[in-house]
């Protein structure tokens, strides 16, 4: 079955400790993405990757790391959490198109993880 | 740099009715896309529009696109409970390769 895997579903953790919130896809996708989503904000990309080891910053990156060394994994990384960061993380893939863009008639999302940072 | 725009942000109707959820985008935008999330679920993608005029349309959900006025919008078409949902729209930032933008999102609740 065709899926993104996001891990943990749920993370309470305690400001400044570091944590990685892993993402991995099985469709073979060369874009993979993350964002958080706040109430009252809508979704905000945080970083994006057009494929191994080419990662961009999105619209609200401080705060957090990504890397991606293998194609099916991209996982997210806070290095010191703090209490703003608390948020809903949704992860995401898709193919490219012939141009190189996110093909995004089917991005395909993770199921979301619950971060609270205290 | 591109913003995204939805309104309404809340939207309540009856089964049967019509409306339209619009979408404007201030910069550029490649392509525009629409996304639906259930209460406690992940994002599902229903359309991604890539031209101006273009217009897509699956089951009681159309979503057109024109790009002169840099607007798109999602019409609903006698509203059933299901369709009860929060959709998204969201922009390609111009130059960029995957760099997407969303809208704060519609809250839909359509009653009986």
């Amino acid at each position: 079955e065709a899926q993104v895997t996001q891990n943990p579903r749920y993370l309470i953790t305690v400001t400044g400790k570091k944590l990685t919130v892993t993402c991995s896809q099985n469709m073979n996708h060369e874009y993979m993405s993350w964002y958080r989503q706040d109430p009252g904000l809508g979704l905000r990309q945080i970083y994006y990757s057009m494929n191994v080891e080419v990662t961009d910053k999105g619209d609200v990156p401080e705060g957090y790391k990504v890397s991606r060394k293998e194609k099916r994994n991209f996982p997210l990384i806070l290095e010191s959490p703090s209490p703003n960061q608390t948020s809903l993380y949704f992860c995401a893939s898709s193919s490219t198109d012939p141009l190189n863009r996110v093909r995004n008639e089917k991005l395909f999302f993770g199921s979301g993880t619950q971060l609270s940072v205290l | 740099e591109l913003k995204v725009e939805q309104n309404p942000l809340f939207l309540s109707m009856q089964e049967g009715k019509n409306y339209t959820i619009y979408c404007n985008y201030s910069t550029t935008s490649d392509r525009l896309y629409w996304y639906r999330q259930d209460p406690g679920k992940s994002l599902e993608s229903l359309f991604v529009l890539l031209s101006n005029g273009a217009v897509k349309q699956e089951g009681r959900l159309m979503a057109s696109l024109d790009t002169k006025a840099r607007l798109s919008t999602l019409h609903i078409t006698a509203a059933v409970h299901d369709l009860s949902a929060t959709y998204f729209c969201a922009g390609l930032r111009g130059g960029s390769q995957g760099n997407l933008i969303f809208g704060k999102g519609t809250k839909l609740s359509v009653k009986p």
